[in-house]
């Protein structure tokens, strides 16, 4: 157990559907990343979050956005979902933000868009 | 980004010493050396990571060549729990922030 807990463990939408990911960061964690993981791209950073600010962006889609809360937990909204949307969703969580940091990564979402 | 080439698949049998090779010819003096595993239906989950010297833990250790071109992972004796994707990052000033994963060697372990 990383400590990094997301909910929900799965999600069944439908295409044109919104969907929120959720994430809470192990205790004193400042820092909170999600990551997308699908059979055809493998694992793809998406966005970092450093105590409540952006602090980098990968390949995000527009439809895709993100947020960390004052409390530190960070939440990923999905909107207009497409078919090829559907994927493992994991976020990740480290003390702070430097490259000498380790990540902890959560269970995942497996969101399966129909 | 940094490059890293990894084999894409190794055996092992299990309660033997197993190496994990990484060539990353292209790091940069501020990049740090992190390996990462990811067992079948689970999250990444790291195990290592180093600069310049060498590095051990409960885990696993990481021997760094001296040029720093190439890395090994090393299981001291693998068990069947140890079958997974392992990942070799680098992870420096460029990309601070965002683990860019590659395809990873794929470990097989045999009883």
């Amino acid at each position: 157990d990383s400590g990094v807990t997301q909910t929900p463990k799965h999600l069944i939408t439908a295409t044109g559907q919104r969907v929120t990911l959720r994430c809470s960061p192990r205790s004193g964690d400042l820092s909170v990343y999600w990551y997308q993981q699908s059979l055809d791209q493998g694992l793809q950073f998406l966005i970092h979050y450093y105590n409540g600010e952006e602090r980098a962006k990968g390949n995000i889609l527009e439809r895709f956005s993100a947020q960390q809360f004052p409390d530190l937990h960070s939440e990923l909204n999905l909107s207009s979902l497409e078919l090829g949307d559907s994927a493992l969703y994991f976020c990740a969580s480290s003390v702070l933000a430097g490259s000498y940091n380790e990540q902890f990564f959560g269970p995942g979402t497996r969101l399966t868009v129909l | 980004d940094a490059k890293t080439t990894q084999p894409n698949s190794m055996e092992s049998n299990e309660e033997e010493p197993v190496h994990l090779p990484c060539n990353h010819s292209t790091i940069s003096g501020t990049d740090y050396i992190h390996w990462y595993r990811q067992l079948p239906s689970q999250g990444p989950e790291y195990v290592i990571h180093g600069l310049t010297s060498n590095v051990n833990n409960r885990m696993a250790s990481l021997a760094i060549a001296e040029d720093r071109k190439s890395s090994t992972l090393i299981l001291h004796r693998a068990t069947l729990r140890d079958a997974a994707v392992y990942y070799c990052i680098l992870y420096g000033s460029s990309n601070t922030g965002k683990l860019i994963f590659g395809q990873g060697t794929t470990l097989q372990v045999k009883p």
